[in-house]
């Protein structure tokens, strides 16, 4: 069973507009971690945002934040206000401590393209 | 100088040819990272070093091997790759290797094709 579900392959958004791009994710650690990175076509990752599981509020960076839903295993990142050069892939990525020996363990992706 | 620098960029070569990526990172940091990136797959770990030592090794095949001559630099030696092996390989470096917190720094690729 995968891990981390991104179920969104491609999005398009009209610049100014939030988007929210899905993350689910499996397992059974207690303490573990959620992350975001953006790639743009340069190819470089780019860190975005970080939640942990035992954070009780929603991480917020600049325009970016992490809608948190732990119960449901929902780690799904909002942007507000879109930009052009928010046009990226977008990946979400879980860190866990017992199951996966701190290694990242990653989705998919979403291809996010931001129309004018 | 950018946090992580990777050369070169884009590669070509052919199934019998040896060649190496390189990995140079500025931040000072103590753990190093190799990944494979393949069209609509999630990212694989290949390498993971903490202080120069390497501490993982994800089923790769030997035809791929790493090497960390000192924290700041990664190289990843090819040699008779198969065609499947062709991706974006990506460098990437972190504080330590055992934090949840820690995020990781990525260069910008090396692009390999295989022919």
């Amino acid at each position: 069973a995968q891990k981390i579900t991104q179920t969104q392959p491609g999005m398009f958004v009209q610049e100014k507009e939030a988007v929210t791009l899905d993350c689910t994710y499996d397992t059974s650690d207690q303490s573990y971690g959620l992350f975001w990175y953006k790639q743009p076509s340069s190819g470089e990752m780019i860190f975005l945002i970080y939640q942990g599981s035992y954070d009780e509020q929603n991480a917020t960076e600049g325009r970016y934040s992490l809608n948190f839903q732990k119960a449901r295993k929902s780690a799904n990142l909002v942007i507000s206000a879109s930009q052009l050069g928010d046009s990226a892939m977008y990946f979400c990525a879980m860190r866990e401590v017992e199951n996966s020996n701190y290694q990242l363990i990653w989705g998919a992706g979403t291809k996010l393209i931001i129309k004018p | 100088e950018t946090g992580v620098t990777q050369t070169p960029r884009h590669l070509v070569m052919g199934m019998t040819n040896k060649k190496s990526l390189k990995c140079e990172q500025h931040l000072g940091h103590n753990a190093m990272y190799w990944y494979k990136q393949s069209a609509k797959k999630p990212l694989e770990l290949m390498f993971v070093y903490s202080l120069e030592e390497r501490v993982e090794n994800n089923s790769v095949p030997s035809r791929f091997s790493p090497e960390c001559p000192n924290s700041s630099h990664l190289f990843l030696h090819l040699h008779t790759l198969q065609p499947e092996d062709s991706a974006l390989y990506l460098c990437a470096s972190s504080q330590e290797r055992g934090r949840i917190t820690g995020e990781l720094f990525f260069g910008e690729g090396s692009r390999l094709t295989v022919l």
